[in-house]
């Protein structure tokens, strides 16, 4: 079964511009999370998508923003870049929602991560 | 706002040694655990999730136990090698959404 996709894998920007980040998940997962990740944060919350809705949404400015589509796909929108928002950008997809079972049906499978530059 | 606490930040072992390290969340309302494993230049990757109090999870020499009463998880390595280096972090499931909430890892160099 193939992995979690994200595209691009690097991206390099300027301040003001905005930005496009895709997530494919594996086949059959309908719940996306999307997460922001700086050295020193860890792993920060952005949203949570399942079945076209957003589920759940971190404590990020309005400049960020996320849809899924109907075979789940899912993007997420930067606008306005700041240097700030230079990170590493995850995806992680599982078959139920965050919370959904106590069981191996909400486990996140992560993938590989877009690395966004903001000059 | 729900505090995941993961100690110690870092640990440096010779190849060889046990090790251990604790995630520390609230424990009311405490739902279900999730333990991964961050190898540099690649995904987190999930190891366990437990769910209820005295749980105890293995694989291979990696096992963790949790206690819900007081709020905390102790992950093992038993004989530690150079491919277990990595950063591993807690996420609980918390809040009435249940949403993941991570700890910022603990980062484990094994040197051989």
């Amino acid at each position: 079964k193939a992995g979690v996709t994200q595209t691009p894998r690097y991206l390099i920007k300027t301040r003001g511009q905005q930005v496009t980040l895709s997530c494919s998940p594996i086949s059959g997962h309908r719940s996306v999370s999307w997460y922001q990740q700086t050295p020193g944060q860890g792993l920060q919350f952005l949203f949570e998508y399942f079945s076209e809705t957003q589920r759940n949404k971190g404590n990020f400015p309005g400049r960020f923003s996320g849809r899924q589509f109907s075979n789940s796909r899912s993007e997420m929108n930067v606008s306005t870049l700041e240097l700030g928002d230079s990170a590493l950008y995850l995806c992680a997809s599982s078959l139920y929602p965050q919370g959904r079972s106590r069981g191996e049906t909400d486990t996140q499978y992560f993938g590989p991560g877009t690395r966004l530059t903001v000059l | 706002i729900l505090n995941v606490e993961q100690s110690p930040q870092s640990l440096h072992v010779q190849e060889g040694d046990s090790t251990n390290f604790t995630c520390s969340f609230p424990s009311s309302n405490f739902y279900a655990l999730h333990w991964y494993r961050w190898e540099t230049a690649k995904s987190p990757e999930a190891l366990f999730v437990m769910t209820l109090n005295g749980d105890e999870k293995k694989k291979g020499r990696i096992s963790a136990t949790l206690n819900t009463k007081e709020g905390y998880s102790y992950l093992y390595i038993k004989g530690s090698q150079p491919e277990d280096s990595a950063t591993y972090l807690c996420a609980p499931n918390a809040g009435n959404n249940r949403k993941l909430i991570w700890g910022l890892g603990t980062s484990l160099a094994v040197n051989p």
